[in-house]
């Protein structure tokens, strides 16, 4: 079936330091991409999308990076904080308006 | 940003017994909500795009008769898990969007433990 990232790495960032998270998407038909930050025991929490008619969108802290050349995306924190510590999930958009997650990144935050 | 709840956020039960798990959109009206399960530090799978006033789409690999999905209103899915088995054992996680291709919500997930 469809993937989207197939690893489940841990970054480990010191606090203030920037963050880049990166994703690997394999349905290049895709026109729609959401980061998605998890805590333990919780669902999902948007960061922000991008469409596939863009390659960056900045949000506050964030910005996500699109390359549809090579099916890639990346999450950017800048200054991270201790309370960025989570798993953080890119998905893609696929058949049906259904959502296809990656494996997920998880982000330690080191004081 | 609209808000998606589901209830209860915990439950257990014995094994051999059905489970009934709700999702509401608060604010919006969802004619289309999605099922996911989520093991221990895995990814969330898919299991199925319930749909008001018809019936489910279930993914491949997805027990039709074993995960019972009903949407009986614009604001309410319900996923019942019958004759549950410990291998059941998971987060299931309820999510709706406004609109096709557009963010979508998710609720707080609810822990299902089978004993």
């Amino acid at each position: 079936g469809e993937s989207v990232g197939l690893h489940l790495p841990t970054l480990s960032v010191q606090e203030g330091d920037n963050s880049i998270i990166n994703c690997a998407y394999s349905n290049s038909a895709s026109d729609y991409f959401i980061w998605y930050k998890q805590e333990s025991g919780k669902g999902p929490q948007f960061i922000i999308d991008i469409r596939s008619n863009m390659d960056k969108r900045q949000g506050q802290r964030v910005t996500v990076l699109l390359n549809k050349t090579v099916k890639h995306l990346s999450l950017q924190i800048a200054a991270t904080q201790p309370g960025d510590s989570a798993v953080y999930f890119c998905a893609e958009n696929g058949d049906g308006n259904k959502l296809v997650f990656g494996a997920g990144t998880i982000l330690r935050v080191k004081s | 940003g609209a808000v998606v709840s589901q209830h209860p956020s915990r439950v257990i039960c014995k094994s051999g017994t059905s489970v009934k798990i709700e999702c509401r959109s608060l604010d919006f009206q969802a004619t289309t909500m999605f099922w996911y399960r989520q093991f221990p530090k895995q990814s969330l799978m898919l299991m199925a795009t319930s749909n008001e006033g018809s019936k489910a789409t279930y993914e491949q690999g997805v027990e039709k008769d074993k995960f019972l999905i009903n949407h009986a209103s614009l604001t309410l899915s319900t996923l019942t898990v019958t004759s549950a088995h410990p291998e059941d054992s998971s987060f299931y996680i309820c999510s709706a969007s406004l609109q096709a291709n557009t963010e979508a919500f998710f609720g707080q997930g609810t822990r299902l433990t089978v004993v």
